[in-house]
């Protein structure tokens, strides 16, 4: 268990839908990122939120927006959802100790199913 | 933008015996991480071993072990003893060294493990 914790586990919808992922991190960690998983691919980064400010932006469409809450817990936001939308989501979170490695921590992922 | 390559999509291996698994990466940055991560069938992405790219000696974590090649930006991962729990797909990820920052996959590597 990394102490990373994402909901829904699975989520099935239809075409035209929104729907919302959400991430709790782990305590203490101020950085969430999320990255998108397509069917046996590898992962890609979509966004990264530090501290409830957005810091850094990947190939995140524009019918997808996150943001980072006070209690530091993220949500992921999509929108006219499509067929190929149909994903893997992880969410990850890292402390931050300025210039210095910090490790990513890896939640167990939504299952985002679009029919 | 940095690129990391798997061009091994698929290995299989005997139980008991050693495998290698093959990543390439492209930056030009000087300071960085490389890392492999294993994706069992939970999904769950754990990471099983990272190498700094300014230390020389190789990364070794029981039976898995590195052979990190900074010249040739070579990073391969080397299985011994493989048991059938390691079935999983392995993903190689670059990440600068630069305090919080995202996280660049391969496609993967799918390992079979032949009892």
């Amino acid at each position: 268990d990394s102490g990373v914790t994402q909901t829904p586990k699975h989520l099935i919808t239809a075409t035209g839908q929104r729907v919302t992922l959400r991430c709790s991190p782990r305590s203490g960690d101020l950085s969430v990122y999320w990255y998108q998983q397509s069917l046996d691919q590898g992962l890609q980064f979509l966004i990264q939120y530090y501290n409830g400010e957005e810091r850094a932006k990947g190939n995140i469409l524009e019918r997808f927006s996150a943001q980072q809450f006070p209690d530091l817990h993220s949500e992921l936001n999509l929108s006219s959802l499509e067929l190929g939308d149909s994903a893997l989501y992880f969410c990850a979170s890292s402390v931050d100790h300025g210039s210095s490695y910090n490790e990513q921590f890896f939640g167990p992922g939504t299952r985002l199913t679009v029919l | 933008a940095q690129t990391v390559t798997q061009s091994q999509p698929e290995m299989s291996v005997q139980e008991a015996e050693t495998v290698t698994l093959s990543c390439t990466y492209d930056t030009s940055e000087s300071d960085y991480y490389l890392f492999w991560y294993k994706q069992p069938p939970s999904r769950q992405m754990i990471l099983v071993i990272r190498q700094e790219a300014y230390k020389q000696q190789n990364a070794t974590e029981n039976r898995f072990s590195v052979n990190f090649q900074k010249a040739a930006k070579s990073f391969s991962l080397k299985i011994s003893d493989s048991q059938l729990g390691d079935a999983a797909m392995y993903f190689c990820a670059y990440g600068r060294n630069f305090g919080n920052e995202k996280l660049t996959f391969g496609t993967g590597t799918r390992l079979t493990i032949i009892p």
